[in-house]
C-alpha cells in the first residue's frame, strides 16, 4: 500500500463547477499538507499548504485536512478552464525533509 | 523574491552517454535542495537532497549521482545513461529545515534513447 492515495482521474467539469480533489495517507505522523498544481511540461507551483487538522482558504481555493480520517481535500470553486492541470498532494512529518507525494488527478475544465 | 532555474530544459541523449544537469536558486542563501524525478503519469521520487555545500543525501540507490560545487548550485550526473533515466527531473529548494515547503523550477525533460 502506498503512503499517499491519489485518484489519477481524469477529472472532467464543466466551467463553473466546484472541484473536489481528494488524498488519503497512511502514516498517521504526517503533519504538513500542501497542494501543488502542475501544468502539462512544467513544473508543479505550489498551491496551498496547511498544518495539522482544519480549514485554510485562499480565494476559490479551500483546503481541508481531517487527520481522524487520515483524508484531505482541495476544494475549487467556480472552475475555469485554466484550472485544467494536475493536482498534486504532498505530506510530510513534522521533523523530516521529504515531502510525500500523491501520483495527482488530472483535472480538466470544459468551457 | 527568489527564483530557482534548470538547465537544459530539454534533452535527449544516447544510452550510454553522460549526464549534467544543473540547478541554481537565486535570493536566499544555504537553501535545502532536492533532485526529484517524475516518470510519465507518476508522482515524484526523490532521488537526492542536500542541507548544505558537499552534503548529499541519496534517497534511492541508482545510475545517478548529485553535488553541491556551491551554496546555491546542485547538480546532477550520470556517467553512463540507461533507458530507464528518461522522465521528468525537478529541481526544489526550501529555505531551511523549518520552512514548512519546497518550491520547485521549471523542469529538464530527459528523454534516454
Amino acid at each position: 500500500q502506498k503512503e499517499v492515495e491519489q485518484d489519477p482521474g481524469p477529472l472532467s467539469v464543466p466551467e463553473g463547477a466546484i472541484v473536489s480533489l481528494n488524498c488519503t495517507y497512511s502514516n498517521s505522523a504526517f503533519q504538513y499538507f500542501m497542494w501543488y498544481r502542475q501544468y502539462s511540461r512544467k513544473g508543479p507551483e505550489l498551491l496551498m499548504y496547511t498544518y495539522s487538522s482544519g480549514n485554510k482558504e485562499d480565494g476559490r481555493f479551500t483546503a481541508q485536512v481531517d487527520k481522524s480520517s487520515k483524508y484531505i481535500s482541495l476544494f475549487i470553486r467556480d472552475s475555469q478552464p485554466s484550472d485544467s492541470a494536475t493536482y498534486l498532494c504532498a505530506m510530510r512529518e513534522d521533523s523530516s525533509y521529504k515531502l510525500i507525494f500523491g501520483s495527482g488527478t488530472r483535472l480538466l475544465v470544459r468551457p | 523574491s527568489q527564483t530557482i532555474h534548470q538547465w537544459p530544459a530539454t534533452l535527449v541523449q544516447p544510452v550510454g552517454s553522460p549526464l549534467s544537469l544543473e540547478c541554481t536558486v537565486e535570493g536566499t542563501s544555504n537553501p535545502n535542495l532536492y533532485w526529484y524525478r517524475q516518470a510519465a503519469g507518476r508522482g515524484l521520487q526523490l532521488l537526492f537532497y542536500s542541507v548544505g555545500i558537499g552534503q548529499i543525501s541519496s534517497e534511492v540507490p541508482q545510475n545517478l549521482s548529485a553535488s553541491r560545487p556551491q551554496d546555491r548550485q546542485f547538480i546532477l550526473s550520470s556517467k553512463k545513461l540507461l533507458l530507464s533515466d528518461s522522465g521528468f527531473y525537478l529541481c526544489a529548494w526550501r529555505r531551511d529545515a523549518v520552512q514548512e515547503t519546497q518550491y520547485f523550477g521549471p523542469g529538464t525533460r530527459l528523454l534516454v534513447l
